[in-house]
């Protein structure tokens, strides 16, 4: 079942501009993933950030995680053509007895870079 | 180069053909999942490996049969496929399985069901 929702679905902007993408969920989580996926290629983990944390910085990217609302950011600062790809937020539920953990996906956001 | 192979990168293939899709991580990890990813849908996990053993099958349908003869390899075996099950498919390992490990994705495996 569908966890992590992305917003926007689709997103444009010139190079050098920032980009903020947000995902919502619905349940209590462990922590919140986000990954890339340039066409045609696999996805490529981003960084994590656990339900403890509130904010969290690599590189460009800034994720904030806000448990109350059940919301999380992704921002892009001062981006680049190489950043266009699909970012996916995906979260780790705790699952009753077998001490295992799954990601479960969003649908994506598609960001394009204009150069 | 993210650690995990997979082979064929596209495959087309009739209703009645029978295929294995192909997956390799270099990576040293422990845990293998297959997912499928279908247009305008999330990512959908099919099955879990963990220290070669099976620990999920999400209600896949039996047209599908994973094997995973070691930790480093995983093969999906394809038999009698309906058009719905064209998609991407993705291999993805981690090094373990308690959620705070990231996944590494193959590039995944194009089918086209004719």
């Amino acid at each position: 079942s569908q966890q992590g929702e992305e917003d926007p679905q689709a997103l444009s902007i010139q190079e050098g501009e920032n980009a903020t993408m947000n995902c919502s969920y619905k349940t209590s989580i462990n922590n919140l993933q986000w990954y890339r996926q340039n066409s045609g290629r696999g996805l490529v983990h981003l960084i994590l950030i656990r339900s403890n944390e509130r904010e969290k910085h690599s590189g460009r990217l800034r994720v904030t995680l806000d448990t109350s609302k059940k919301s999380s950011s992704l921002l892009i600062t001062a981006s680049r053509a190489a950043d266009t790809a699909s970012y996916f937020c995906a979260t780790v539920e705790t699952y009753s007895g077998a001490g295992s953990y799954q990601l479960t996906f969003g649908k994506g956001t598609k960001l394009s870079v204009i150069p | 180069e993210t650690g995990v192979t997979q082979t064929p990168r596209h495959l087309v293939m009739g209703m009645t053909n029978k295929k294995s899709l192909k997956c390799e991580q270099h990576l040293g990890h422990n845990a293998m999942y297959w997912y499928k990813q279908s247009a305008k849908k999330p990512l959908e996990l099919m099955f879990v490996y963990n220290f070669k053993e099976q620990t999920e099958n999400n209600s896949v349908p039996s047209r599908f049969s994973p094997e995973c003869p070691n930790s480093s390899h995983l093969f999906l075996h394809l038999h009698t496929l309906q058009p719905e099950d064209s998609a991407l498919y993705l291999c993805a390992s981690s090094q373990d399985m308690t959620g705070y490990q990231p996944q590494h994705f193959g590039d995944g495996t194009r089918l086209s069901i004719l």
